[in-house]
């Protein structure tokens, strides 16, 4: 059982080039989210998905792009780059569970965009 | 509107108590979190406690929930070197479905 998976751990871009952050788990979770996390400012919700098939923007969309590919995998993709988007990604889901509302996070992974 | 404060930073000699704090706005979460964010790690759920609770003991974590004020505080007892990190605050909104907001995380340093 490997919980919540990212890929990759690191990635440095150039401006205008575009990627795709993989998030994906196996504790049959329905929702699924993915954070920014930034000095000083805490987690900011980005997208987030309740279930398969659906998606939602959170408090911080500009400038990105989700799929919910299946019940297991969220991915994130950043279509062109800026550097205000060079921050820590992490990926959590919630859903199954004594609290159901439980959160558990990926390893997260830092970006850095010139 | 949401929102979640906790204080920034908090140092705490090796042994003693540490007391976290954090107030919320929204009186209709259901649960409250603390995660713990170790150095290059993701967030842990550390532990969390039910909106109708006023306290919650696990080994050397104590929850103390004040519900008509919105104040959660997290003791953390004999604080140890391996306890230094930052401590994030969370609420779940219910009417939210599913969204959870965060506090800007507490670091906690361990003075020797």
């Amino acid at each position: 059982n490997a919980g919540v998976t990212q890929t990759p751990k690191f990635q440095v871009l150039k401006t205008g080039q575009s990627m795709t952050l993989q998030c994906a788990q196996d504790m049959n979770h329905n929702s699924m989210y993915w954070y920014r996390q930034d000095p000083g400012m805490g987690l900011r919700l980005i997208y987030y998905s309740a279930s398969e098939g659906t998606t939602d923007k959170g408090e911080v969309p500009n400038g990105y792009n989700v799929s919910r590919l299946n019940k297991r995998e969220f991915s994130l993709r950043l279509e062109s780059a800026a550097p205000s988007q060079t921050s820590v990604y992490f990926c959590a889901s919630s859903g199954v569970g004594q609290a159901s509302y439980e959160q558990y996070f990926g390893p997260g992974t830092r970006l850095t965009v010139t | 509107g949401e929102d979640v404060e906790q204080s920034l930073f908090l140092s705490v000699r090796e042994g003693d108590s540490s007391v976290i704090n954090c107030t919320y706005t929204d009186s209709s979460s259901t649960y409250l979190y603390w995660y713990k964010q170790e150095p290059g790690a993701g967030l842990q759920l550390l532990t969390y406690i039910f909106s109708n609770m006023d306290m919650k003991q696990d080994q050397r974590l104590t929850v103390l929930l004040n519900k008509k004020d919105k104040h959660l505080s997290l003791r953390i007892a004999d604080t140890q070197t391996g306890d230094s990190a930052i401590y994030f605050c969370a609420e779940d909104l219910m009417n939210r479905d599913d969204k959870i907001i965060f506090g800007k995380g507490t670091r906690l340093h361990i003075l020797p």
